[in-house]
């Protein structure tokens, strides 16, 4: 089985500073992981994903994410904050096995300061 | 039109009403999915289809109901539902079995439902 812990429902920032998102996950083998955006009234976009290529992954938007395994954490982060980036931010798991669909974790709300 | 489509985008029925969701990839993708999404609630998968064939269906109730016509498009029939099914009924899209590469899923916008 599979799962994810977000840590942190809401999180503040103030704009210009850094964003970290806390994300956990559970896999017993090793994962496919994303994060995923969500818009006011919106459905949910892709930012970036983590495929076993490289531990740090670029995805839109100026995020990042770094796998780490050893931690069993994928957290996402962006130098300095943007008003536009106040929204709601998924992590997800799957299995690299392809028997497990995407587990998603409950979901940050980011809100920046102005 | 690009990606995934959702119409309509918001809904009002009484619970005696039958209307229909539907969904319209214009990726090319192999398998679609309905998810439940409710406030304070981890995003709920209710069905998935390959190939258009009905792989999971996570103990939905009977009042939902799945059609998947074709891999373009996708429908969740709404019958005699209560208050409590009021949400966000997200569509997804996605292309399996691409080896060494995940699933990943593409959203549709969504249809915000609301039950009276």
């Amino acid at each position: 089985a599979q799962s994810v812990t977000q840590l942190g429902s809401h999180v503040s920032v103030s704009e210009g500073a850094l964003v970290l998102l806390r994300c956990n996950y559970s896999s017993s083998v090793p994962p496919y992981l994303f994060w995923y955006v969500q818009y006011p009234n919106q459905g949910l976009q892709l930012l970036l994903k983590y495929t076993s290529a490289a531990t740090l992954v670029k995805g839109i938007n100026g995020f990042e994410a770094e796998f780490k395994k050893s931690e069993t954490s994928f957290h996402l982060t962006k130098p300095s904050a943007h008003m536009s980036d106040a929204a709601e931010y998924f992590c997800a798991v799957s299995s690299s096995l392809g028997n497990e669909k995407l587990t998603f974790g409950t979901g940050t709300r980011l809100t920046i300061i102005p | 039109e690009t990606g995934v489509t959702q119409t309509p985008r918001h809904l009002v029925m009484g619970m005696t009403n039958k209307k229909s969701l539907k969904c319209e990839q214009h990726l090319g993708h192999n398998a679609m999915y309905w998810y439940k999404q409710s406030a304070k609630k981890p995003l709920e998968l209710m069905f998935v289809y390959s190939l258009e064939e009905r792989v999971e269906n996570n103990s939905v109730p009977s009042r939902f109901s799945p059609e998947c016509p074709n891999s373009s498009h996708l429908f969740l029939h709404l019958h005699t539902l209560q208050p409590e099914d009021s949400a966000l009924y997200l569509c997804a899209s996605s292309q399996d079995g691409l080896a060494g590469e995940p699933d990943t899923q593409y959203f549709g916008p969504g249809t915000r439902l609301t039950v009276l």
